[in-house]
């Protein structure tokens, strides 16, 4: 099965950054997935890792040790519309994708 | 150019009826999921097939039936519907060879069991 633990919430200011960390205890692994969902809408694909290291997209950059079971997202120059719940999940040797229970993270002014 | 869609979006209904729910994908993708969101938001995997053939079938009560007629479409039936069926219902679909793998989701359906 798949242990995933994330922080349940973050707050931020507008234009600052924000880290959301996610461990995972897993009996397989085919990669690490964020997802960000708006509240009442559906989870939007934001990054994939499968390979140890960083990978970058505009304002969201994601980070992953395998060997750690060690995750994060980064968000910089945080923006109002950035406040959301932002899931990791793993997908395992079974295709399965298993979620963690989501940061929901709060910008302010 | 909706990619994965859902019908219906919001449905209210009584403890004991039957309902359907009904997903679409247009991605090409060779695999669908059902998930539940529940109140606290978690998600979790309940069915997925992979070319209509069931490849994931999480412990869920066996009133709870998935089909896939063809690769594109995934349903959802639920018998005696229960107070604890109450969720957001959402289907994914991904492709699982030779990516990308990340899975993109309906917009969800609300059931709500009065």
């Amino acid at each position: 099965g798949q242990n995933i633990d994330q922080p349940t919430e973050m707050t931020a200011t507008e234009g600052a950054i924000v880290q959301i960390n996610c461990t995972y205890q897993t009996s397989g692994f085919n990669g690490l997935f964020w997802y960000q969902q708006h509240a009442g809408e559906a989870p939007t694909f934001l990054s994939y890792n499968v390979l140890d290291g960083l990978e970058e997209k505009g304002r969201f950059s994601s980070f992953l040790s395998r060997s750690k079971g060690y995750s994060y997202l980064l968000l910089k120059e945080l923006q109002m519309k950035d406040s959301a719940s932002y899931l990791c999940a793993v997908r395992g040797n079974d295709y399965k994708l298993s979620f963690g229970a989501g940061t929901t993270v709060t910008v302010r002014a | 150019d909706t990619a994965v869609s859902q019908t219906p979006k919001y449905l209210v209904t009584q403890m004991g009826n039957d309902k359907s729910i009904k997903c679409e994908q247009n991605l090409g993708h060779d695999t669908m999921y059902w998930y539940k969101q529940d109140s606290k938001k978690f998600l979790k995997i309940m069915f997925s097939y992979n070319n209509k053939e069931l490849i994931i079938n999480e412990t869920v009560p066996n009133r709870f039936s998935p089909k896939s007629p063809d690769k594109a479409h995934l349903n959802l039936h639920i018998n005696s519907l229960e107070l604890g069926d109450s969720a957001v219902y959402f289907c994914a679909s991904s492709r699982v060879t030779g990516g990308p793998y990340e899975q993109y989701f309906g917009p969800g359906t609300r059931l709500t069991v009065t």
